[in-house]
């Protein structure tokens, strides 16, 4: 079953407003989120790392303002795009660290946002 | 961010088929994961491969880590329907860092 649950599967939101996906980890700590944006057709592009406790590193190009990561619990990270523009229309996908583990990572089932 | 160069980037095969598809990469790697994404979907893990050299499967799956960890190849055996989707390759350099995705390969099985 899953071990990563992503929430909400799809969003549509007006042009300025702001967005919240949540990922979670279901039966372990994950101290390691990893935030992935893909366009259609296209492969996983890395977004940020979230790290449970303290500020997430940003990707190159990825606007630290635009898209808030908050770690707040060993379970739980979520992805806040601000003010959101259709050029922000993707598909967000979250995956998760076992603490203690290092590999594999297991991802969520992935948020469609559009942006109208 | 990098990527790695995964090969071929579509496939169109007849149900029975064997497919093989392949990733290389300049930098060295520790771990090779291949993932089968469908479409809407997060990425599955099918196999995850650890030391150099090492061949692992998985039903009809096949992996194998190159002996230089810089490649790594996924073969599928008898290929059905279901099979239809994106792979991925994804390399990892030490544990706990984020991976690196390669370009993916779109197959498509007629029955």
């Amino acid at each position: 079953g899953a071990v990563v649950s992503q929430h909400p599967s799809r969003v549509i939101c007006k042009s300025g407003t702001s967005v919240k996906i949540e990922c979670r980890s279901l039966d372990f700590q994950a101290t390691t989120m990893f935030w992935y944006r893909q366009f259609p057709k296209q492969s996983l592009m890395l977004m940020a790392t979230s790290n449970e406790g303290s500020k997430a590193t940003y990707e190159q190009g990825v606007e630290k303002d635009k898209f808030l990561i908050n770690h707040a619990s060993l379970t739980l990270s979520t992805l806040t795009v601000t003010s959101a523009h259709p050029e922000d229309s993707s598909f967000y996908i979250c995956s998760a660290l076992r603490q203690a583990s290092g590999s594999p990572l297991h991802f969520g089932n992935g948020t469609r946002l559009t942006v109208t | 961010g990098q990527q790695l160069n995964q090969s071929p980037q579509s496939m169109f095969i007849q149900e029975g088929e064997d497919v093989s598809m392949n990733c290389t990469s300049s930098s060295i790697f520790n771990t090779w994961l291949w993932y089968k994404q469908d479409p809407g979907e997060g990425p599955v893990l099918l196999i995850a491969l650890y030391k150099a050299g090492e061949l692992t499967s998985n039903g009809r799956l096949t992996a194998q880590f190159g002996i230089t960890r810089k490649d790594s190849f996924l073969n599928i055996s008898a290929s059905i329907p279901s099979d239809v989707g994106i792979y991925f390759c994804a390399g990892q350099g030490n544990a706990g860092n984020m991976l690196t995705f390669g370009g993916g390969t779109r197959l498509m099985v007629k029955p």
